[in-house]
């Protein structure tokens, strides 16, 4: 069974700068998770779509976050503008039917620098 | 907001020892999970603990969830190289759908 893909891998930006990263979830999952990992902290989740609406994006910073789910298959996150502090790891996460207690499948994930 | 505080942050240890991290929270959830990430990698799930006072076991690995469900433990025998790598414990909020994932424990077992 294919697995999470994201792409891409790696990203480095400026300041001020936008980006934008992609995720295909294992095909059937509901729930697409999207989550930022900082160096030394533990994911932290940013937005949770079902299908192709939003259950939860509490999270996500507005102003320059923003979050798509066409169709109600694959994702993008897009930061504009990007700030040093959004340096971090981004994970992209689905799972079935997003219940309560439900195995999460992880991407590989992208890590962006912002210098 | 229901947080995860996981024990110690980091353990260096050689082969063959045994080992226990701990995640702790004053909150009670529905259910903990426990992840472990290698780097450059996703988390990747290891057990599902849901029923306060329950044990899984894996192999080597023993998880405990704590009887008032807001604590878990995991325990490693004689751990191994291969089992470095950053463990992660994730509940899920009661009331709500959302998984809320602790900081980690950084474990480097030396061969």
């Amino acid at each position: 069974e294919a697995g999470v893909a994201q792409s891409p891998r790696y990203k480095i930006i400026e300041k001020r700068q936008s980006v934008a990263f992609w995720c295909n979830p294992i095909s059937g999952h509901a729930t697409l998770y999207w989550y930022q990992q900082i160096l030394g902290q533990g994911p932290k989740l940013l937005i949770q779509f079902q299908n192709n609406g939003v259950v939860d994006d509490s999270q996500l910073p507005k102003d320059r976050f923003s979050a798509e789910r066409l169709k109600g298959v694959d994702s993008t996150l897009k930061i504009q503008p990007a700030k040093l502090e959004d340096s971090a790891v981004y994970l992209c996460a689905s799972s079935l039917a997003g219940g309560r207690s439900e195995k999460l499948f992880f991407g590989s994930g992208t890590q962006l620098s912002v210098l | 907001t229901q947080l995860l505080e996981q024990s110690p942050q980091f353990l260096s240890i050689q082969e063959g020892e045994n080992l226990t991290v701990y995640c702790n929270s004053s909150s009670v959830f529905s259910s903990l999970q426990w992840y472990r990430q290698e780097p450059g990698e996703g988390p990747v799930l290891l057990v599902t603990v849901v029923t306060g006072g329950e044990v899984k076991k894996l192999k080597r690995l023993t998880f405990q969830f704590g009887d008032a469900r807001k604590d878990s433990s995991l325990h490693i025998t004689a751990a191994q190289p291969g089992d470095t790598g950053l463990y992660l414990c994730a509940g899920a909020e009661t009331g709500g759908f959302k998984t809320i994932f602790g900081a980690g424990t950084r474990l480097f077992v030396k061969a």
